[in-house]
């Protein structure tokens, strides 16, 4: 089984639509985070949560929310989706150091 | 805020030609990591560079941390067709820090 997996892999959803992209970790780690990739951009950083009871935003948050429902769960919503939100969403983990992040697979995410 | 520049963007070359992509921060770095993200997957880990001058290799990846601990580079001797994909560094300001700060990746591609 994957340390870090990330649901659903794929999802093509209307404009204003809420949707919800899930991750799941079993490296006992504390630290996880939600990243954004487009072409040309790397990855950007969305949120980030250092344990259940602290959420930070990152870079672009706007349009996002985030929950952590345990230790090993980190999800992601997009309350109204729209067109430009469309990317390929990653979700990582590390330990306090940060000295290496696991990621997940990967959600591509399609607005239409 | 801080920013890690890598360049190039793109680097395109005949298989068994070196390869080589820079990074550079605004800012002193703690360290310095590198994934590698092969076509359709994710980001994965290759190495984390700590000290100011420090040269670390992997088989044909030699990795480099600039001595004012700003910059950093990844050569690869002899392409081969298995090195395809997009690297990435990111840079954390000190240990502990928050977040890493990814750059914008370089995507390799190989003719074989």
């Amino acid at each position: 089984d994957a340390d870090v997996t990330q649901t659903p892999r794929n999802r093509i959803t209307k404009t204003g639509k809420r949707i919800m992209l899930e991750c799941s970790q079993t490296k006992g780690h504390d630290r996880m985070y939600w990243y954004r990739q487009d072409p040309g951009l790397g990855l950007r950083l969305i949120y980030y949560s250092f344990d259940v009871k602290d959420i930070n935003k990152g870079e672009i948050s706007d349009g996002y929310s985030v929950s952590r429902q345990a230790q090993a769960k980190f999800s992601l919503s997009l309350e109204s989706a729209i067109p430009n939100q469309t990317a390929l969403y990653f979700c990582a983990t590390s330990d306090w150091t940060a000295k290496r992040y696991t990621f997940g697979s990967g959600t591509r995410l399609t607005v239409v | 805020g801080q920013q890690v520049m890598q360049i190039p963007q793109y680097q395109h070359v005949q298989e068994g030609e070196d390869f080589t992509t820079y990074c550079n921060s605004s800012t002193t770095l703690s360290n310095i990591q590198w994934y590698k993200q092969r076509p359709g997957g994710h980001p994965v880990f290759l190495i984390q560079l700590v000290k100011s001058g420090e040269v670390k290799k992997q088989k044909r990846l030699t990795f480099q941390f600039g001595e004012a601990k700003k910059n950093s580079s990844l050569h690869i001797t002899a392409t081969q067709t298995t090195d395809v994909g997009t690297y990435f560094c990111a840079g954390q300001i000190s240990l502990g820090a928050q977040k890493l700060v990814f750059g914008q990746g370089t995507r390799l591609t190989i003719n074989p």
